[in-house]
């Protein structure tokens, strides 16, 4: 199976400054139509998962362009500019290159 | 408006059955693979169960192949997951979530399965 791996896995920002989150795979999640199949997703409290960013760099319908994805093969980072009250939660990437699809730890986000 | 409800979570002993179902709706249902995805108390996401749009494929975590079965009515719009030999390892919110080609787009709220004595 591949691992993802997360870091950090906490994240206190300052609201308006920016944060990054990584996130690394054990193998590349380059498929061969030369997208990478890496998505992030945040669990705000008390609710589901919603999608941030599929494919490694775009983002889901209704995303502020505050937040952006990069990175190809095994390394990708989650940035979100001009952090706001409402970007709290849990970061999760993910892979859907291969079943079974698994996710990264989690890196939670809080306000300072 | 795309809306995933699931329902059937509840207690149940170790070693019982649980059926879990999704209930679909403001999208093409038969056109997206449909997926189960848990997680366990205070604890990250674990994907558990895939089925493809039309049926034809489904696959399995480790963790619950060959107790738990994944299936679907296209017709009814609806998602189903049978869980068997239930473990206290399974305790956690199931979530249906459905996928149009690379992503999970849509994700339900949610149901929780306890397996305790």
């Amino acid at each position: 199976d591949i691992v993802m791996t997360q870091s950090p896995l906490s994240l206190p920002v300052t609201p308006g400054e920016s944060a990054s989150i990584s996130c690394r795979s054990s193998q590349s999640l380059l498929h061969s139509s030369g997208s990478n199949y890496l998505d992030w997703y945040l669990q705000k409290p008390g609710q589901s998962p919603q999608l941030v960013i599929y494919l490694g760099s775009n983002r889901a319908s209704g995303v502020p362009d505050r937040f952006s994805g990069s990175g190809s093969g095994t390394d990708f980072t989650l940035k979100i500019s001009r952090v706001e009250a409402e970007d709290v939660g849990v970061y999760y990437c993910m892979q859907g290159l291969e079943i079974p699809h698994t996710f990264g730890q989690g890196t939670k986000l809080e306000i300072k | 408006q795309v809306h995933l409800v699931e329902s059937g979570g509840g207690v149940v002993q170790p070693g019982r059955s649980l059926r879990l179902s999704c209930a679909a709706s403001g999208f093409t249902f038969s056109s997206y693979g449909m997926h189960w995805v848990r997680q366990a108390p205070g604890k990250g996401l674990e994907w558990v169960a895939v089925i493809w749009h039309d049926g034809s494929n489904k696959y399995y975590a480790d963790s619950v192949k060959g107790r738990f079965t994944i299936s679907r009515d296209n017709s009814k719009y609806t998602l189903d997951l049978q869980m068997n030999s239930l473990r206290p390892e399974d305790t956690a919110v199931y979530y249906c979530a459905a996928k149009a080609s690379t992503s999970l787009d849509h994700w339900g709220q949610g149901t929780l399965v306890t397996v305790s004595s």
